[in-house]
């Protein structure tokens, strides 16, 4: 059974940084481009950002771009991203994406499975 | 500007179809694949929709969608209370090197 858990996720200050991880279990983590996309509450989903298997293609939404970094470690399952210089609207709950197999594209928001989320609240 | 739209609500009686549109343009859904996506509140996005009309194995197949030009839809017959639930659909835009979604629509089973 495929299993995404995600944490980092707390109540930070505006311009303080943050690090989300996401360890996965039940599938072969380095064949595929794994993504994050937010939510805040009662609103859309909006994604953040993407890496593609062997790390070394990322995509990120210009609202997060030159403050927010992915990464991935293969040897321990895990995706991260690490968020610079918070401001009040990154507040959400932040999903970490299964994407697609290293054979197809990276270019698709195509998303088999998901976490549960971890929720990140900047307030001063 | 990026954007897909979506009606912010539909709503159908039990036994109904609805229809949900997303509205693009030529650096999206006119030039790539469309997907959907049910969300119940409180949990994560489950895909109902890739490749514009494909199913996900047991998603039924009460849930169709079709794409022509800028637009897409995803269609829902036979309409049930647990299909209450928020959708959304997503295309890779080329303009914003990113996956987009849309605003997400809220389906009511009256």
């Amino acid at each position: 059974e495929v299993q995404l858990v995600e944490s980092g996720g707390i109540v930070v200050q505006p311009g303080r940084s943050l690090r989300l991880s996401c360890v996965a279990s039940g599938f072969t983590f380095d064949d595929y481009t794994m993504h994050w996309v937010r939510q805040v509450p009662g609103k859309g989903l909006e994604w953040v950002s993407l890496i593609t298997w062997d790390g070394l293609t990322t995509y990120y939404a210009d609202s997060v771009k030159g403050r927010f970094t992915i990464s991935r470690d293969n040897t321990r399952n895990s995706l991260y991203l690490l968020m610079n210089n918070l401001r009040l609207d990154d507040s959400a709950l932040y999903f970490c994406a299964q994407g697609s197999l290293y054979s197809g594209t990276y270019r698709s928001p195509h998303y088999d499975h998901w976490g549960r989320g971890t929720q990140v609240t900047v307030s001063s | 500007q990026s954007v897909l739209t979506q009606p912010p609500s539909v709503s159908g009686t039990p036994g109904q179809r609805v229809t949900i549109t997303c509205s693009g343009s030529n650096s999206n859904i006119g030039i790539n694949y469309v997907y959907w996506y049910q969300q119940v509140p409180g949990m994560a996005p489950k895909l109902l929709i890739f490749r514009n009309n494909l199913r996900p194995s047991g998603v039924p197949d009460r849930f169709s969608g079709s794409k022509s030009g800028t637009s897409a839809s995803l269609a829902i017959s036979g309409l049930r209370s647990d299909d209450e639930a928020d959708y959304y659909c997503a295309g890779w835009d080329d303009g914003l090197s990113g996956p987009l979604f849309g605003g997400g629509t809220k389906l009511t089973v009256l």
